[in-house]
């Protein structure tokens, strides 16, 4: 079945601290992935996403880029902030309507200190 | 234009008890699912309802259920609680014309099973 493997945390960084987190997939098709981020007490929000191989997600400084031959999604950010400290899930779903489940990965609690 | 509402945002159950938890989806979309979310087991996906019919099912057991109506809202129903029931229940909206395969959750129902 699809899986999704993400590095365990908890991750700490210093602000203006460049951010990788990794994400590995398995999946029979090709699915469409995404980053989540939950703060505290909240649900998730979409963070970015990529429908297909080589495809660059980006959003509020974050990036990530679909790479089929490694079957890998890791996110990237320059320069973190003390406000970037959430929990970050990678995800993906094979379908291209919106109706196959999101298969996520454990979560990268991250931890940015001024 | 709105996001994904959920009700009640905390309830506090007894074991035994049963419970009901609403969504309302982003208005235009059709598609909602809902997700566990627990510390030990993560992110699981429950069921997604489509035009009022349950399209997918996770692999939950019977006392987890779920309906749709026509106007796309849905609620969800646990019966007979037990304590491994506490999670955080998250529901999730899909269909959008130009990103059908993004889901957008709402803030979620945080569930306590005394």
């Amino acid at each position: 079945g699809n899986s999704v493997t993400q590095m365990e945390g908890p991750v700490t960084l210093s602000e203006e601290a460049f951010l990788t987190i990794n994400c590995t997939y398995t999946a029979t098709g090709y699915p469409s992935l995404f980053w989540y981020v939950q703060y505290p007490g909240e649900g998730l929000q979409l963070l970015l996403k990529a429908t297909k191989a080589d495809d660059k997600g980006s959003n509020k400084g974050f990036e990530a880029t679909y790479r089929k031959e490694t079957t890998s999604f890791h996110l990237e950010k320059g320069s973190v902030q003390v406000s970037d400290s959430a929990v970050y899930f990678c995800a993906l779903s094979e379908g291209v309507s919106g109706n196959t489940p999101l298969v996520f990965g454990k979560g990268t609690r991250l931890s940015v200190i001024a | 234009k709105a996001g994904v509402t959920q009700t009640p945002r905390y309830l506090i159950k007894t074991r035994g008890q049963q419970v009901t938890l609403s969504c309302s989806p982003i208005s235009g979309h059709r598609s909602v699912s809902w997700y566990q979310q627990t510390p030990g087991q993560g992110l699981q996906f429950l069921f997604e309802y489509f035009s009022e019919t349950q399209r997918n099912k996770g692999n939950f057991p019977g006392r987890f259920s779920g309906r749709q109506f026509s106007n796309s809202r849905s609620e969800m129903n646990v019966s007979t609680l037990e304590l491994g029931d506490s999670a955080l229940y998250l529901c999730a909206s899909s269909g959008g014309l130009a990103d059908k395969e993004t889901q957008y959750f709402g803030p979620g129902t945080r569930l306590l099973v005394l």
